[in-house]
């Protein structure tokens, strides 16, 4: 079974930085794109980005939303992605899910780890 | 990069039939055929419910159908139940890499 466990939530004061990982098992890493998703008290989902394999150049796609301030990344030796937030705002304030996305009966999704952005 | 459009709200009593409309443009939803539908009940992730426009994970009623005309996708559940609520998103594929949701649906039965 895919298994996806998100970490590294927690309290961040506005304009700082916090790095989330997402650690997989049950299923080829490697070969797998993993996406980030939020999604704040009460509202929508939001899909933030996507990184590839390395098959694939390892290939990063982000929301325009926070394309200029998030960062994806992985280290297949560890079957770990990351999350890496700056320049975070209130508004930033989610739950941030860990998703392996269109792999249709083999797709899968983290618990989800809590960030708060608040001074 | 804008979200589909959901209604925000539907409801029906348990054994009928309702349908939530997803609304994108000629960029997304009505270019690719890579239109998902989640289920998400409160405080647990989300549950893929159909794929690919059409398409049902194993483990998932029958009652659960998706289809796409022009722009909009749909979702249709049928002889609904009382588990059948919670909120459903549609996903599109937005290309150049990119996707997004819709902005929810609640689901009422009644």
């Amino acid at each position: 079974d895919v298994q996806l466990v998100e970490s590294g939530g927690g309290l961040v004061q506005p304009g700082g930085s916090l790095k989330l990982s997402c650690a997989a098992s049950g299923f080829t890493f490697s070969g797998s794109a993993i996406h980030w998703v939020r999604q704040a008290s009460g509202k929508g989902l939001e899909w933030l980005g996507r990184i590839r394999s390395k098959g694939n150049n390892d290939a990063t796609a982000y929301a325009a939303s926070v394309r200029d301030r998030f960062t994806i990344s992985r280290d297949d030796s560890k079957s770990t992605a990351y999350l890496l937030m700056n320049s975070l705002k209130i508004e930033d304030t989610a739950l941030y899910y860990c998703a392996r996305l269109g792999y249709g009966d083999f797709e899968g999704w983290g618990q989800g780890t809590l960030v708060t952005v608040s001074s | 990069q804008s979200a589909l459009t959901q209604p925000a709200s539907v409801s029906a009593s348990p054994g009928q039939s309702i349908t939530i409309s997803c609304t994108g443009t000629s960029r997304d939803v009505g270019y690719y055929n890579l239109v998902s539908w989640y289920h998400q009940h409160p405080g647990k992730a989300p549950k893929l419910m159909i794929f690919e426009v059409t398409k049902r994970p194993s483990g998932v009623s029958y009652r659960f159908s998706g289809s796409k005309s022009g722009n909009t996708a749909s979702l249709t559940i049928s002889g609904l139940q009382a588990e059948d609520e919670g909120d459903y998103y549609c996903f599109s594929y937005a290309g150049s890499g990119t996707l997004v949701f819709g902005g929810g649906t609640k689901l009422t039965v009644l």
